[in-house]
């Protein structure tokens, strides 16, 4: 079983919709969470950290259950330009140092 | 500010040769690392520093060396390429904090060195 998982999709939406995709991570002892975008040949981007009370930037919303081990996204009102691959990103203290594993992604298109 | 720059952009290699992929960034953090992005497989952490002078294996380390003399540059080398190292590369690069400051906050990303091994 991978450490952190992700439905890689590819999720294909009307524009306006809303969409969520969930991220499901192993380690019970991960520490801090994100969504990172990342664009078609291009590097990742942080969207948004994932904070245990969860947070709202916009149309985004993240939220983490700790209990469940999962992170989530939340797109309200999604535009054309949302159209990516969104990377959630598990963070924890391995034997020597951090770990940090990347989800592979989930796959997003918005239609007209 | 540049942020985290590495050259080249794309490269070509023989089975065997050697060569070093340049990373540098500009924004004086601590924590540097490496990641190939193969299809499907998601980024994959290759080595990391969590300052000059210290480096640590990442998940997929074999093949590759680095070393990190100065806060600002981290290269990653290649020792004898094989076609199993086609991929993309990201370096990436963060200030620390949380869990005791050992753990990196929001990471930022090259533009990536695009390798070819045939």
């Amino acid at each position: 079983r991978k450490e952190v998982e992700q439905d890689p999709g590819p999720f294909n939406v009307p524009e306006g919709a809303t969409v969520a995709f969930n991220c499901t991570y192993s380690n019970s002892a991960s520490q801090s969470f994100f969504w990172y975008r990342q664009d078609c040949r291009k590097e990742p981007k942080l969207l948004m950290s994932v904070y245990s009370s969860g947070n709202e930037d916009g149309r985004f919303t993240a939220q983490l259950n700790r209990a469940s081990q999962y992170i989530s996204l939340l797109i309200r009102d999604s535009k054309l330009s949302d159209s990516a691959t969104y990377l959630c990103v598990v963070n924890s203290i391995g034997r020597s140092a951090s770990k940090i594993i990347f989800g592979s992604g989930t796959r997003l298109s918005i239609r007209p | 500010n540049a942020g985290v720059t590495q050259t080249p952009k794309f490269q070509v290699l023989k089975t065997g040769q050697s060569m070093t992929l340049l990373c540098a960034q500009d924004m004086n953090h601590e924590y540097m690392s490496w990641y190939r992005q193969d299809p499907g497989m998601g980024l994959r952490l290759i080595h990391y520093s969590v300052g000059a002078g210290i480096t640590d294996q990442g998940e997929v380390p074999n093949g590759y060396n680095v070393s990190r003399s100065t806060t600002e540059d981290f290269p990653l080398r290649l020792l004898s390429a094989a076609p199993s190292q086609t991929s993309v590369y990201f370096c990436a690069s963060s200030r620390t904090g949380l869990a005791g400051g050992v753990l990196p906050v929001e990471q930022y990303f090259g533009p990536g060195t695009r390798l070819t091994v045939t």
